[in-house]
């Protein structure tokens, strides 16, 4: 069962206008929420994250946005950027964990990842 | 600089040779972790640990083995590998906190022939 969902392999977007990258989650335990970008060759660095308790933060071009009744997040570039072309993983972990569900002592669940190509 | 090391970066080998790929941690984090990235499976976690002497299983363990005997040093040993653990690894530190994220290394690409 996937509770992280990436529905989109990749994504891409013309320099200068906005990236939307979607994530969708199942469990109502997840209560934060992080954003990582990849480039290849290289290990995955920590890019933006919220709580839920939170429907918004932002951090320079990048913006995540979380829906709880939805239980979707989104992460927003603004403007979109030739160095912002990497893989991106959203993840999600509980603060409290009733059960073990796999992604280690944190609750650390990925999702599949979106490529993002942006075009000159 | 905060920093994970992993060794080596590439390694080729054949079925049922013994390997161990090292991981290094400088930021003095209890909490390490191992990743593996397959494609159209993302990342998924083989093994964890909370501190020394203290290892778990992740989602994917089977085939692997770990040890942390001291704080920094979190080494992922395959015993006999086999054709399917061909994949791109990652090790992981952190405090272990949920609303803590994780640094991680610069992967090892594994191929087992």
């Amino acid at each position: 069962d996937q509770q992280v969902k990436q529905n989109s392999p990749s994504l891409s977007v013309q320099e200068g206008r906005i990236s939307i990258l979607n994530c969708d989650y199942t469990n109502s335990m997840f209560d934060y929420f992080l954003w990582y970008k990849k480039y290849p060759a290289e290990g995955p660095t920590f890019l933006i994250s919220i709580s839920s308790i939170k429907d918004k933060n932002e951090d320079g071009r990048f913006t995540v946005f979380l829906n709880k009744s939805a239980k979707h997040l989104s992460l927003h570039i603004v403007p979109s950027q030739p160095g912002d072309s990497a893989v991106y993983f959203c993840a999600a972990s509980a603060s409290v964990r009733l059960t073990y569900s796999g992604g280690g002592a944190d609750g650390l669940t990925f999702g599949k990842g979106t490529h993002l190509i942006i075009q000159p | 600089e905060a920093q994970v090391t992993q060794n080596p970066r590439y390694l080729i080998t054949v079925t049922g040779k013994k390997l161990t790929v090292t991981c290094s941690q400088n930021m003095n984090h209890e909490y390490m972790s191992w990743y593996r990235q397959d494609p159209g499976l993302g990342l998924r976690q083989i093994y964890y640990s909370m501190n020394v002497e203290v290892t778990d299983k992740g989602d994917v363990p089977e085939g692997y083995k770990v040890s942390r005997k001291e704080k920094r040093n979190f080494p992922l040993i395959l015993e006999s590998p086999s054709p399917n653990q061909t994949s791109l690894y990652f090790c992981a530190a952190g405090t272990g906190s949920y609303n803590s994220p994780l640094h991680f290394g610069n992967g090892t690409r594994l191929t087992v022939t």
